[in-house]
């Protein structure tokens, strides 16, 4: 069974800083893929970044990077340069193997509020 | 590209009545369609998959004969609620695999499901 961890309901951080939200998971899958997603006020999912299980380097998108540690089963998120509109609820997702292609599902964590301050 | 059109976005109904929410794929072929709920302050909740032409698979604990899920076509996924009840008010959202590589996910915009 898959299960992602978030440890951390809530986060404040000042406009401009950088900020690291946790993530970790669990799974007996060798080939499994990360995923960050952003949900606003408003309820939509927002696609932040991916790190796949055999990727090499770290993913790295505009402001967001994924801090990947495989050996410790985690999967950080940082923000770098907080905006007031990154405050946002924040869910790390895990996608295991299973059928190839689109037949896999999606394992959310209970996600962090962050909100970033003036 | 790959876009999911969840409606209705929101829609209030008596307790008793069934309601039903569509998510169709604008600009691909949308094989297989994840519904998801959502209770305020909480985590997603995978309740089903649905394949076209074939039965959905649903999660341990969903009822089968209340959620109501029918993937028509390949651009077409439903989700009936029926016989609602105030505890199935919740926010409901659809997402599919997204392609060309498909290793992503694309959202609906999500139903916010207020049962009277």
């Amino acid at each position: 069974a898959q299960k992602i961890t978030q440890t951390q309901p809530g986060m404040f951080v000042q406009e401009k800083e950088a900020v690291t939200l946790d993530c970790t998971y669990d799974t007996s899958d060798p080939s499994y893929g990360l995923f960050w997603y952003k949900q606003p006020s408003s309820g939509e999912m927002i696609f932040l970044i991916y790190q796949g299980s055999y990727d090499q380097q770290n993913a790295t998108e505009g402001r967001y990077s994924l801090n990947f540690q495989k050996a410790r089963k985690s999967a950080n998120l940082v923000i770098s340069a907080s905006q007031l509109g990154d405050s946002a609820m924040y869910f790390c997702a895990m996608r295991g193997r299973g059928l190839t292609g689109g037949g896999n599902k999606l394992t959310f964590g209970t996600g962090t509020q962050l909100k970033v301050e003036l | 590209g790959a876009v999911v059109s969840q409606h209705p976005s929101w829609v209030i109904c008596k307790s008793g009545t069934s309601v039903k929410i569509e998510c169709r794929s604008l600009d691909f072929q949308a094989t297989t369609m994840f519904w998801y709920r959502q209770f305020p302050k909480q985590s997603l909740m995978l309740m089903a998959t649905s394949n076209e032409g074939s039965k959905a698979t649903y999660e341990q604990g969903v009822e089968k004969d209340k959620f109501l899920i029918n993937h028509a076509s390949l651009t077409l996924s439903t989700l009936t609620v029926t016989s609602a009840h105030p505890e199935d008010s919740s926010f409901y959202i659809c997402s599919a695999p997204r392609p060309p590589a498909n290793y992503g996910y694309t959202f609906g915009s999500g139903t916010r499901l207020t049962v009277v």
